[in-house]
């Protein structure tokens, strides 16, 4: 039982390139998030899916698109990278939301733009 | 911006001696779930607590809700070392799950 794995866990771009980043679970979760995690920052949420073929924005969606075609993934799209989406990125799943919402998170990718 | 405010946002402590973190909201909050990062790792749920006023233990961790349900803490009994970390909290807005900026632990042996 893996839980939640993204992938690539490092990753250095040019400013203006393009990427994805993938969040795969195996734990039929409906919902699925993605933050990012700069120093002092805590966690900000980007966008997150309440459910296959679903997307919402978060707090920090500016930059980043998201799509969920399968339930057990989650993908996040960088379309034009810039210095600022330097971070660590989070990926997390939870069963639902609201009240019984206890987050699932993978080991993280960390992204660095040149 | 941030739902939740936490204070502080570091804390020196001897091992041995206690450590609390709190987590303020200006507005009631529905939940409040803690977590915690060790350095270099992700987030792990610790708790989640739903109802005003309470208060539940995990060996030498407290958690509170406070009595408005717009703060909570965390207090830690005799540190160790194994404690180090960051702590944050984080409540729901709807669906979103959303975190405060954690407090960051460090424990000298």
């Amino acid at each position: 039982n893996a839980g939640v794995t993204q992938t690539p866990k490092f990753r250095v771009l040019k400013t203006g390139q393009s990427m994805t980043l993938l969040c795969a679970q195996d734990m039929n979760h409906e919902y699925m998030y993605w933050y990012r995690q700069d120093p002092g920052m805590g966690l900000r949420l980007i966008h997150y899916s309440v459910g296959e073929g679903t997307t919402a924005k978060g707090e920090v969606p500016d930059g980043y698109n998201v799509s969920r075609l399968k339930k057990q993934n989650f993908l996040l799209g960088l379309e034009s990278a810039a210095p600022s989406q330097t971070s660590v990125y989070f990926c997390a799943s939870s069963y639902s939301g609201g009240l019984a919402g206890e987050l699932f998170f993978g080991e993280g990718s960390r992204l660095t733009v040149l | 911006g941030q739902q939740v405010m936490q204070i502080p946002q570091y804390q020196h402590v001897q091992e041995g001696e206690d450590f609390t973190t709190y987590c303020n909201s200006s507005t009631t909050l529905s939940n409040i779930q803690w977590y915690k990062q060790r350095p270099g790792g992700h987030p792990v749920f610790l708790i989640q607590l739903v109802k005003s006023g309470e208060v539940k233990k995990q060996k030498r961790l407290t958690f509170q809700f406070g009595e408005a349900k717009k703060n909570s803490s965390l207090h830690i009994t005799a540190t160790q070392t194994t404690d180090v970390g960051t702590y944050f909290c984080s409540s729901n807005a709807g669906n979103m799950l959303t975190f405060g900026g954690g407090t960051r632990l460090m424990v000298k042996p």
